[in-house]
């Protein structure tokens, strides 16, 4: 399996409802980043959090990093139907940035209106 | 301030053919990334510019892709001869700095290529 895996692959709920987007990976990180993409569009950068790092929030995301289970957690709250996109997570797993990133194949999240 | 970008955003060609993508990363932005998307895979990394000199290029596929960053502004990469399997979306990233733990990387919209 790839460094980088979201979970699950594909996640319907209401408007109004938080959506929460799992994913794991394999070695020894930098960071771990999450981003979104619109269908069609680019990657928007959501959240980086590092890996000394627990918890960070911005706006209605929560992003949850457990070095020990190699996982993180992208919770989105009070989804709106504008949130409906592929959500990615991608670990930095170098030194210095010389790797670049590795991205898992994503969740695409649909909120239903 | 203007984000990344690239040019062009689609392109259709023939198997043989030579194309040539172009990133623009955000300015100041030392480090520049080429990532590509094939159909039904995960985003790959491809390689890694800081300023004009390749960082890491552990990514490319073959050396049918060239990429340059001349001046250590503007990149370049072209495929030629163009394969039916380099159809896919280009992405271009940036990042203003380079350190041990690593910098948040800004993508642009991407090259979607197809290669008939």
């Amino acid at each position: 399996s790839q460094q980088g895996e979201e979970d699950p692959q594909a996640l319907s709920i209401q408007e109004g409802e938080n959506a929460t987007m799992n994913c794991s990976y394999k070695t020894s990180i930098n960071n771990l980043q999450w981003y979104r993409q619109n269908s069609g569009r680019g990657l928007v950068h959501l959240i980086l959090i590092r890996s000394n790092e627990r918890e960070k929030h911005s706006g209605r995301l929560r992003v949850t990093l457990d070095t020990s289970k190699k996982s993180s957690s992208l919770l989105i709250t009070a989804s709106r139907a504008a949130d409906t996109a592929s959500y990615f997570c991608a670990t930095d797993t170098s030194g210095g940035g010389a790797d670049g990133l590795t991205f898992g194949k994503g969740t695409h999240l649909i909120i239903q209106p | 301030e203007a984000g990344v970008t690239q040019f062009p955003s689609h392109s259709v060609i023939e198997k043989g053919q030579t194309v040539t993508l172009r990133c623009d990363p955000i300015s100041g932005h030392d480090n520049l990334y080429w990532y590509r998307r094939v159909m039904g895979k995960e985003i790959k990394f491809l390689l890694h510019f800081v300023k004009e000199s390749k960082q890491d290029e552990s990514g490319m596929p073959n050396n049918r892709f060239l990429a340059e960053r001349t001046g250590g502004t503007y990149s370049t990469l072209k495929v030629q001869p163009a394969e039916l399997e380099d159809s896919g979306v280009y992405f271009c990233a940036s990042s203003q700095v380079w350190g041990p733990r690593g910098e948040t990387q800004y993508f642009g919209p991407g090259t979607r290529l197809l290669v008939l």
